[in-house]
């Protein structure tokens, strides 16, 4: 069964500190995104990425960064993690063939007290 | 980026049909139409995609009018399982996806 793993199911974490979350696909696809869900908003893009080494911002780049050294691992950076940061976040990855769609994780709940 | 439109929240009942529909006036030509499931704590999944007509998987069908300008997602006989977020997105590119607040959807007993 093809999978995209998010690291940490909850997360807590202080204002101020450096937060990382993971991502890790099997699936070898060529692209991976970070979405941010809040209650009445849907899913909000973050970053996305279609390749090594290669990052988009999305919608709402503000206060994160992203990084992809490996195709199966993308990762989220909140340098310094506020409190309006609070939300599930959430990975996916596709092929790149829009009829496949995309594949996500379970999400990370992250809260930053 | 086409903009897209649909209920916030729906209620049915067990084995009822449901019909959610999805306005995006400004489809482009190459736009394609995609259908997304959220229950809760999960991250959205695929259900169904189309460009025109009509659609059908084992999970539900998809009706889009010959001016695209709407779409339908049908759910056959729904039961308490189908409780959850549906999404009806527009691209041509999946980077293009957006998802909006999505239609809750509440099967009752």
């Amino acid at each position: 069964d093809v999978k995209v793993t998010q690291s940490s199911r909850y997360l807590v974490k202080r204002t101020g500190e450096k937060v990382f979350l993971e991502c890790v696909q099997d699936m070898d696809h060529e692209n991976m995104f970070w979405y941010r869900q809040d209650p009445g908003l849907g899913l909000r893009l973050i970053y996305f990425s279609y390749d090594v080494k290669m990052k988009e911002k999305g919608d709402i780049p503000e206060g994160y960064s992203v990084s992809r050294e490996k195709k199966e691992r993308f990762s989220l950076i909140l340098e310094s993690a506020s409190t309006n940061q609070t939300s599930m976040y959430l990975c996916a990855s596709s092929s790149g063939a829009l009829n496949y769609g995309y594949t996500f994780g379970s999400g990370t709940r992250l809260t930053v007290v | 980026l086409a903009k897209t439109t649909q209920p916030i929240s729906m209620d049915s009942y067990e084995g009822q049909e449901v019909n959610i529909t999805c306005s995006h006036n400004n489809i482009a030509t190459n736009d394609y139409i995609t259908w997304y499931q959220q229950f809760p704590s999960q991250g959205p999944r695929f259900i169904i995609q189309g460009y025109k007509t009509k659609v059908t998987n084992e999970v539900a069908s998809l009706f889009i009018p010959a001016d695209r300008k709407s779409s339908t997602l049908s759910l056959p006989r729904v039961s308490l399982s189908d409780t959850a977020v549906y999404y009806c997105l527009v691209a041509q590119r999946d980077n293009d996806m957006r998802f909006g607040a999505g239609t809750r959807l509440t099967v009752k007993p």
